[in-house]
């Protein structure tokens, strides 16, 4: 199963929205609505910000929304701050009863 | 509230098995209303899914293709914990490894551990 394919970096300015795609196959991303995303900031855990590719997990603030359009996920941040410069990762059920995660994005907020 | 606690070796030989295991508190592993998962993550190779098991009157387990030949998870009821197995190591199998739950019937990750640094190193 090859990873989802991510752009390894996204920049924007503060209060600008960014998108970051999440480019599956039907078998993965585009079969199913069970794309979620991650935030990583260096040296700490994954946190789920949004999952079932829309929904956002209470304390989540909702500058994160999450979308699909065929085989393509997407998670916006709106109103960018400094605190979002993060790592983000998308991750989807597969058909074969597995998960795969895209490669990563790099959020650079200049 | 539900903790994950970690153990297991920070250096592994070359050829030799990883064994790693993860406590679980404030939840139970045969739970019906939880999966548990391994998750490995490197520099070259980002986040990896690496399988499951879960408790829904059986034991079913879950596991990544490319792995599938070298990883078992079991489950341990009398420990509370589930533990990682993966042979035939080599230095790309270098990583962070976290255990981690995700609600039944559902794919998301919502609780990690805070995650085991194994070099794969002679």
């Amino acid at each position: 199963q090859s990873a989802l394919t991510q752009p390894a970096s996204v920049s924007g300015s503060p209060g600008q929205s960014i998108t970051i795609p999440c480019t599956g196959t039907s078998a993965d991303v585009g079969g199913y609505n069970y794309v979620s995303w991650y935030q990583q900031h260096p040296g700490k855990v994954p946190k789920l910000i949004i999952y079932d590719v829309s929904n956002r997990p209470s304390g989540v603030s909702n500058r994160f929304s999450g979308s699909k359009s065929g085989n393509t996920a997407s998670l916006t941040i709106s109103g960018l701050q400094a605190e979002d410069e993060a790592d983000y990762y998308c991750l989807s059920y597969v058909s074969s009863r597995t998960l795969v995660f895209g490669g990563g994005t790099k959020v650079t907020v200049v | 509230q539900v903790q994950l606690q970690q153990s297991g070796p920070g250096l592994v030989k070359p050829s030799q098995t990883l064994s790693l295991a993860c406590a679980i508190s404030g939840d139970t592993v045969s739970s019906n209303s939880a999966a548990w998962h391994w998750i490995r993550q490197s520099p070259s190779r980002g986040l990896e899914w690496l399988g499951r098991t879960y408790y829904r009157s059986k034991w079913y387990y879950d596991y990544a293709i490319s792995l599938k030949s070298r990883i078992t998870i079991n489950p341990d009821t009398s420990k509370n914990q589930f533990s990682l197995q993966l042979n035939s190591l080599t230095p790309e199998d270098t990583a962070v490894y976290y255990c981690a739950r995700s609600p039944i019937h559902y794919f998301y990750i919502d609780l990690w551990g805070k995650g085991t640094t194994v070099t794969v190193s002679s």
